[in-house]
Formats: structure tokens, sequence, C-alpha cells
């Protein structure tokens, strides 16, 4: 069974420094997705971005951007310039190619710092 | 174009109810996923379902908790015969076609507190 694993239960960072979460997985499927998805405390589940195995490219959205390195089996979101309104538990996920679920880490709690 | 709907937002039922959630999908979204999120852990996948069929159940408890996703409305997560044990936040999500290449679309969750 896939299993995916998020090392820091807890991080901190300073307002406008840039963050690190972890993530790595565990597969043998050549083919899947990878998702990071954000929870505030209002308990909404917000997507934030998303990498394929095939992509070439590590994938980017604006101030979040995905350092796949796929020999490592490691998906790490990286979250540039923090803003107070970042601080969230973040949630990497694992994209099955049988397409039945994705299965969340157990996530990382951030906290912004002014 | 609205979001995934889920309702009631907060249930409260006590010791041996039925609790009935609600999820209508993105509009052109033919696939669902509920999901379960205990206080302090992540979501632990129970049901995928596509238009009138359960495609995954694995991760449903066999006794009391059933799901649908009938050709018209919304999917049902049905819990019979609750216990304080079922008190947790319930998601829904949706997606336009089959994972992994899909990024799925949450609801904002029904929280459900067994007295």
């Amino acid at each position: 069974a896939q299993k995916i694993t998020q090392t820091q239960p807890g991080m901190f960072v300073q307002e406008k420094e840039a963050v690190t979460l972890d993530c790595t997985y565990d597969t043998s499927d050549p083919s899947y997705g990878l998702f990071w998805y954000k929870q505030p405390s209002s308990g909404e589940m917000i997507f934030l971005i998303y990498q394929g195995s095939y992509d070439q490219q590590n994938a980017t959205e604006g101030r979040y951007s995905l350092n796949f390195q796929k020999a490592r089996k490691s998906a790490n979101l990286v979250i540039s310039a923090s803003q107070l309104g970042d601080s969230a538990m973040y949630f990497c996920a694992f994209g099955e190619t049988s397409g039945s679920r994705l299965t969340f880490g157990e996530g990382t709690q951030l906290t912004v710092n002014p | 174009n609205a979001g995934v709907m889920q309702n009631p937002r907060h249930l409260v039922r006590r010791r041996g109810q039925e609790a009935r959630l609600r999820c209508s999908p993105m509009k052109g979204h033919s696939h669902v996923y509920w999901y379960r999120q205990l206080p302090e852990e992540g979501l632990k996948f129970m049901v995928y379902l596509q238009k009138e069929n359960i495609i995954d159940e694995s991760g449903m408890p066999k006794e009391r908790f059933s799901a649908e996703f009938p050709k018209e409305g919304p999917s049902i997560l049905r819990i019979q015969q609750v216990v304080r044990g079922d008190s947790a936040a319930y998601f829904c999500a949706s997606s336009p076609r089959r994972l992994p290449n899909e990024k799925l679309f949450f609801g904002s969750g029904t929280q459900l507190s067994v007295l």
C-alpha cells in the first residue's frame, strides 16, 4: 500500500521568510500525483498545488512551489515570503493510479510569527 | 461556478440516532469522495462513488455506514445508530475525472457531534 509521511508535526517561520514543509512517499507505481492542501482553523480544505509523476518541471503556483525529487520520493512544499495568513495545517497527499483516493499525510502545523 | 456544497455544516445527534450528510459536487463533476477527519488527525478515505455506482468503499466501516450518489440529487453519507466514536468532521470532495491526475475540490465539511 502506498504510504505518505510528513515528519514535521509543527513548524515556525518568521513573516516574509521562506519555509519548506517535508513530504515523502512510498510507491512502486510509475504514474501518480502529489498534492498539497491547506487547512486553516476554519476547517475547509484548500487546494494549493499539484505535481504529476511524469511532469518534467517542478510545479509552481504563486508563492507555492513543489520541490519534486522523484528518485528520493520526496515532494516538499516551499512557501516563499510567508504571510500571517499562511498559518494553518498543511497536508501532503498521494494519488493512486487506481484512481480510488488520495492518501493524506498526518499534516504539518505551520505558524507564521510577526 | 459554485464549489462543492455540503450540508449541514454542523450536525448534532444523540447516540442511536441516524445521521445523513449531503454533498453536492461541483457542476460537471461525476466523481465523489468521502473522507473523515478525527480531531488532530489527517483525512482518512472512506468511499469513492461515481454516478449511481460505488467504486471503492474499502475505507468505510462495514456496519452502520452507507453511501450513495444517485442519478439525480446529492451524494448522501448515512450513518445509522451513531456512537460517540463517530464524532468527526466529514468531508466530501469531487473531481471531473479519475485520479491521480486531477485535483480534488473539497467542501467545507460537516462536523458531526454525537452526544
